[in-house]
């Protein structure tokens, strides 16, 4: 059974930085990109970036490019989502996904930034 | 970027009525359009790919249509589950993007 399981929930004060892991379960941890989505309360979707876990590539939209880094362990089959200089704009449900057409997510991370 | 446009922002329809959803881009995306559900608490949820491609287990009372820059999802009969919003993405150019969401509810 696919799984992307993601980390706790954060809490952050402005001028911090987070780390969100996701693990994947249930499929060869290469064969798919992997997307960083995220939903600040009571809006819609946003699409962050991405990383090819089989050879590290990234690419970040541009809104995020000068504080987001992904990275990814492919031994443990986990990818990272580091997010830089939190303001409480970035207040957000933070989601993975995976897999053909983003068919698989995970189950969010929800992250607070409050002084 | 490429942006798409839902409308209508809410539609309020009852049970065992016709949905009819649109989600239009500001670029032609050819046919690499999705369509996502999301209730609320849970991630959201693929339910048509490449603009008519049923996902898995998704039911056949729902539908995609278009290319180019329009698209139409339909929920031919409304279940009492299928009241969520909806969203339309586009994987046609990086960076992917979402449509801002159709909430369909109950009248």
């Amino acid at each position: 059974q696919v799984q992307l399981v993601q980390s706790g929930t954060e809490v952050k004060t402005p001028g911090a930085s987070v780390k969100v892991s996701c693990k994947a379960f249930g499929y060869p941890f290469n064969s798919y990109g992997i997307n960083w989505v995220r939903q600040a309360p009571g809006q819609g979707l946003e699409w962050m970036g991405l990383i090819n876990p089989l050879n590290g590539n990234t690419k970040y939209a541009q809104n995020f490019q000068d504080r987001v880094t992904m990275t990814r362990n492919s031994l443990t089959s986990t990818a990272y989502m580091e997010l830089r200089s939190l303001t409480s704009d970035d207040t957000a449900v933070y989601y993975c996904a995976s897999g053909n057409y983003d068919a698989y997510w995970g189950q969010g991370t929800l992250v607070r930034v409050s002084s | 970027e490429i942006v798409l446009t839902q409308s209508p922002a809410t539609l309020s329809l009852s049970p065992g009525e016709r949905a009819t959803l649109s989600c239009r881009a500001s670029q032609n995306v050819s046919g690499y359009l999705a369509w996502f559900q999301q209730k609320p608490g849970q991630p959201p949820r693929l339910l048509m790919y490449d603009a008519s491609k049923r996902a898995t287990d998704i039911p056949g009372r729902f539908s995609g249509s278009g290319s180019g820059t329009e698209f139409a999802l339909s929920i031919s009969s409304l279940e009492p589950e299928d009241f969520a919003v909806y969203y339309c993405q586009q994987r046609s150019t990086l960076p992917k993007t979402f449509g801002q969401g159709t909430k369909l509810e109950i009248k």
